[in-house]
């Protein structure tokens, strides 16, 4: 079966641009995940959706991050302004309904903000 | 919220050596348990799980672990280590009835010849 897939793979911008990255999760997954990975940190929960639905943005920056996730499939993360601490590898990842399912994760955005 | 801690950082060993990495969990309710696997460059691999049942739990790459609910530890092994084993380990938590997935800060192994 297809991976989750993500785009694009690297991107460098400006401090204060804006960014947006893309994911597609593994077909009939329902739950997917958006991470910031910060060089030597281990991955950090930015949003979690369950289909369409937002189950939990706790530690999602808001004033400057958001995500969406278009009918319950695809999603999308968008920094605007960047700044150069979001520095870092954003993963998604997808899993199926359950708690005891594992996620199955992208390959990763590397943004690197100057 | 649940959470995990990795002991050590940094982990080096001989080839041939058997590798420990240390995992403690901090969950409220019974937890679901995982080894992920991650090489530079490339997103997270899983290793192993557990969520019920058998408490010594066998993965990829001869790699085992085994849950100990009196120390809330899942500490990751293999026998005798390869090169090909170099890579980021992270341990992560999620429970019973929350697919909140949280990950430790990880660590790196090397392997040396």
């Amino acid at each position: 079966e297809a991976g989750v897939a993500q785009s694009p793979r690297y991107k460098i911008i400006e401090k204060r641009q804006s960014v947006a990255f893309w994911c597609n999760p593994i077909s009939g997954h329902a739950t997917l995940y958006w991470y910031q990975q910060i060089l030597g940190q281990g991955p950090k929960l930015l949003i979690q959706f369950q289909n369409n639905g937002v189950v939990d943005d706790s530690q999602l920056p808001k004033d400057r991050f958001s995500a969406e996730r278009l009918k319950g499939v695809d999603s999308t993360l968008k920094i605007q302004p960047a700044k150069l601490e979001d520095s870092a590898v954003y993963l998604c990842a997808s899993s199926a309904q359950g708690a005891s399912t594992e996620a199955f994760f992208g390959q990763g955005t590397r943004l690197t903000v100057v | 919220a649940q959470s995990v801690t990795q002991l050590g950082s940094h982990v080096s060993v001989s080839e041939g050596a058997l590798v420990l990495l240390r995992c403690n969990y901090s969950s409220s309710v019974p937890p679901y348990l995982f080894w992920y696997v991650q090489y530079p460059n490339q997103g997270l691999q899983l290793l192993l799980k557990y969520t019920t049942g058998a408490t010594l739990v066998k993965g990829i790459n001869g790699f085992e672990a085994e849950f100990k609910k009196s120390e809330t530890s899942f500490h990751l092994t293999k026998p005798s280590a390869h090169m090909s084993d170099a890579a980021e380990y992270f341990c992560a938590v999620s429970e019973f009835n929350n697919n909140d997935m949280r990950f430790g800060a990880g660590t790196r192994l090397t392997v040396k010849p």
